[in-house]
């Protein structure tokens, strides 16, 4: 039974460009959430995903936004890069209460 | 803003010690999870924890939810140098429709 994946391993981009981050679920799963992680730091929630609707939002700008498609993956997309997005973006996926976390996506904004 | 404190931040001790890791809060949760998390990888769940006063062991490890709902511990009995991580408390105060709220973790090394 595969866990949670995500796409790609890392990935580096410059100031004011675009991204597009993608997570496949556990097996079984619907719910789909996705978290910045700043080195040293634990995991902000983003935002989180079920019936392919935004069901929660945490604090970030409009510059962040997702997708989630009928088979359940989703896409986190961040506009306008900012130097501070650099950092490890996770995303868990869940049936109810556990979360389980893919391994992450390092971005590196330059 | 629902805030989870950890305590402590770093915690280096010997192989064969014991240790406490706490998790302290304000607010209330419906649930809380303990994470590890290694460098590079994602967190993985250690436990969730759901009655006031749950106690719940894994191995080595024991866990804790408050009476109140409002703070957890890990205890480690024995350390091992596999021990070595990133433990991260999570609350989740919306019975897994909201995103949860992570601490900023305790980084604990076990020496040999």
């Amino acid at each position: 039974d595969a866990g949670v994946t995500q796409s790609p391993t890392h990935l580096i981009k410059t100031r004011g460009q675009q991204v597009t981050l993608r997570c496949s679920p556990k097996s079984g799963h619907d719910t789909v959430s996705w978290y910045q992680q700043a080195l040293g730091q634990g995991p902000q929630f983003i935002f989180q995903y079920y019936e392919e609707e935004e069901r929660q939002r945490g604090n970030f700008p409009d510059r962040f936004s997702g997708h989630q498609f009928p088979n359940y993956s989703s896409e986190l997309n961040v506009n306008a890069l900012l130097l501070g997005d650099s950092a490890l973006y996770l995303c868990a996926s869940s049936l109810a209460q556990a979360q389980y976390f893919g391994p992450g996506t390092r971005l590196t904004v330059l | 803003t629902q805030l989870l404190e950890q305590s402590p931040q770093f915690l280096s001790i010997q192989e064969g010690e014991n240790l406490t890791v706490y998790c302290n809060s304000s607010s209330v949760f419906s649930s809380l999870q303990w994470y590890r998390q290694e460098p590079g990888e994602g967190p993985v769940l250690l436990v969730t924890v759901v009655t006031g006063g749950e106690v719940k062991k894994l191995k080595r490890l024991t866990f804790q939810f408050g009476d109140a709902r409002k703070d957890s511990s890990l205890h480690i009995t024995a350390a091992q140098p596999g021990d070595t991580g990133l433990y991260l408390c999570a609350g989740d105060t919306g019975g897994g429709a909201d995103g949860l709220t992570f601490g900023k973790g305790t980084h604990l090394i076990i020496q040999p």
